[in-house]
């Protein structure tokens, strides 16, 4: 079963807008969660992560927002870039009791057109 | 700046052969993992490791088999490969202490073929 779910496999964006790629969780001792940038023929990379003792995190145009009570966090991207056309992959982990497994969804693919 | 560097960026292999795969890292990081990643179902962990000779399996073990001899170094090892283990393979590692254990560094990836 599923604990960490991206339920839109893309998701295409006009650059300068917004993007916003969606994260649910089911487990609720999640307390850490990560976003992970992919480019085909290469290994994620560490974006942003977010503790469960804040509501957000920013980093540049990177935001992320989590809502404990919905079990739901997104990232948000503003403005997209063309270079942020990649597959984006959302990680939770329990930091207590964890020596730091991460349990990733399956990603979205997001292109952002010129 | 963490390097996760794996020894091959693509291998083609033959049905029943054992393959090596190799992965160090430079940050004496505790904690090393094995991913493998297919379309539509994201990263699934094979194997990792919390020290030197620990192992422990993941979601998908099945067909695998790993070694951790020294602290920088994790080898995945597919004893008798087969068709179904045609993927990308990812290896990754992380701090064992402090918040930022969670914060896994991924090495360039091996894309295995196997005929």
């Amino acid at each position: 079963d599923q604990q960490v779910k991206q339920n839109s496999p893309s998701l295409s964006v006009q650059e300068g807008r917004i993007s916003i790629l969606n994260c649910d969780y089911t487990n609720s001792m999640f307390d850490y969660f990560l976003w992970y940038k992919k480019y085909p023929a290469e290994g994620p990379t560490f974006l942003i992560s977010i503790s469960s003792i804040k509501d957000k995190n920013e980093d540049g145009r990177f935001t992320v927002f989590l809502n404990k009570s919905a079990k739901h966090l997104s990232l948000h991207i503003v403005p997209s870039q063309p270079g942020d056309s990649a597959v984006y992959f959302c990680a939770a982990s329990a930091i207590m009791g964890s020596q730091g497994n991460l349990i990733f969804g399956k990603g979205t693919k997001l292109s952002v057109k010129p | 700046d963490v390097k996760v560097t794996q020894s091959s960026r693509y291998l083609v292999k033959r049905t029943g052969e054992k393959v090596f795969l190799e992965c160090v890292q430079d940050m004496d990081h505790e904690n090393m993992f094995w991913y493998r990643q297919d379309p539509g179902l994201g990263l699934r962990l094979i194997y990792f490791s919390y020290d030197v000779k620990m192992k422990e399996k993941g979601d998908i073990p099945e067909g695998y088999s790993v070694s951790r001899e020294k602290k920088e170094r994790f080898s995945l090892i597919l004893e008798s490969a087969s068709t179904n283990q045609t993927s990308m393979y990812l290896c990754a590692s992380s701090s064992g202490t402090g918040l930022r254990k969670n914060i896994q560094y991924f090495g360039a990836g091996t894309r295995l073929s196997v005929l």
